[in-house]
């Protein structure tokens, strides 16, 4: 249980475009979703908390109109990066948390995605 | 400001030996506790959870717990070179779903 896919898993990219990262709970409800961003060699960076079918909060720094969450179902949230440049080149990750029957405690669990590898050239 | 505090190693162990992870926390009000393993180029994997002081064990991991000393730890027993990550701990306060970081202690197990 507890399976969060995301895709694309690696994205290359003109600069001046917009790219769009999907975010996907397989086997459980995700009542919120989180995005984040990693440098190389550096930590995770929260960028914003989706909760499904409400407006995305944003970390201090990150600009929302230029990253634009949607949060449509208990399912699936994505992340456009738009109008891409070659400084928003990272890995972007998306989390999830939610309930799994018989699993363990989830209120406060997130479950990570494999990650999407943004590359702007 | 909650923060979480990693060494952030490296640190390296002999295969077969106890690697010990710590981590300490400033937010008092912090509830439960997270281990999470990241490979290099990968996104972090649960390891594990834990809510209550003492000892947790799954495995070869154990996740130990002292909320009065606000100290977290790992320990995985029979090190293997498949163990070698970063390892980041991360708490969660009574109520809220985000979870605060640390920075992450990177692993290396020597064959």
């Amino acid at each position: 249980g507890a399976v969060v896919s995301q895709h694309p898993s690696r994205v290359i990219c003109k600069s001046g475009t917009s790219v769009k990262i999907e975010c996907r709970s397989l086997d459980f409800q995700a009542t919120t979703m989180f995005w984040y961003r990693q440098f190389p060699k550096k930590s995770l960076m929260l960028m914003a908390t989706s909760n499904e079918g409400s407006k995305a909060t944003y970390e201090q720094g990150v600009e929302k109109d230029k990253f634009l969450i949607n949060h449509a179902s208990l399912t699936l949230s994505t992340l456009t990066v738009t109008s891409a440049h070659p400084e928003d080149s990272s890995f972007y990750i998306c989390s999830a948390r939610g309930r799994i029957a018989g699993g363990p405690r989830v209120a406060d669990t997130q479950y990570f995605g494999p990650g999407t590898r943004l590359t702007v050239l | 400001q909650k923060e979480v505090e990693q060494n952030s190693g490296p640190l390296s162990v002999p295969e077969g030996a106890i690697a010990s992870l710590n981590c300490t926390y400033s937010d008092r009000g912090s509830q439960s506790f997270f281990w999470y393993r990241q490979y290099s180029g990968k996104s972090p994997e649960l390891i594990m959870s834990i809510y209550s002081n003492g000892d947790k064990e799954d495995g070869r991991f154990t996740a130990q717990l002292n909320k009065a000393s606000q100290y977290v730890s790992l320990l995985i027993r029979d090190s293997q070179p498949s163990d070698s990550a970063t390892y980041l701990c991360a708490g969660a306060g009574a109520g809220s779903y985000q979870l605060t970081f640390g920075k992450g202690t990177k692993l290396s197990v020597i064959p």
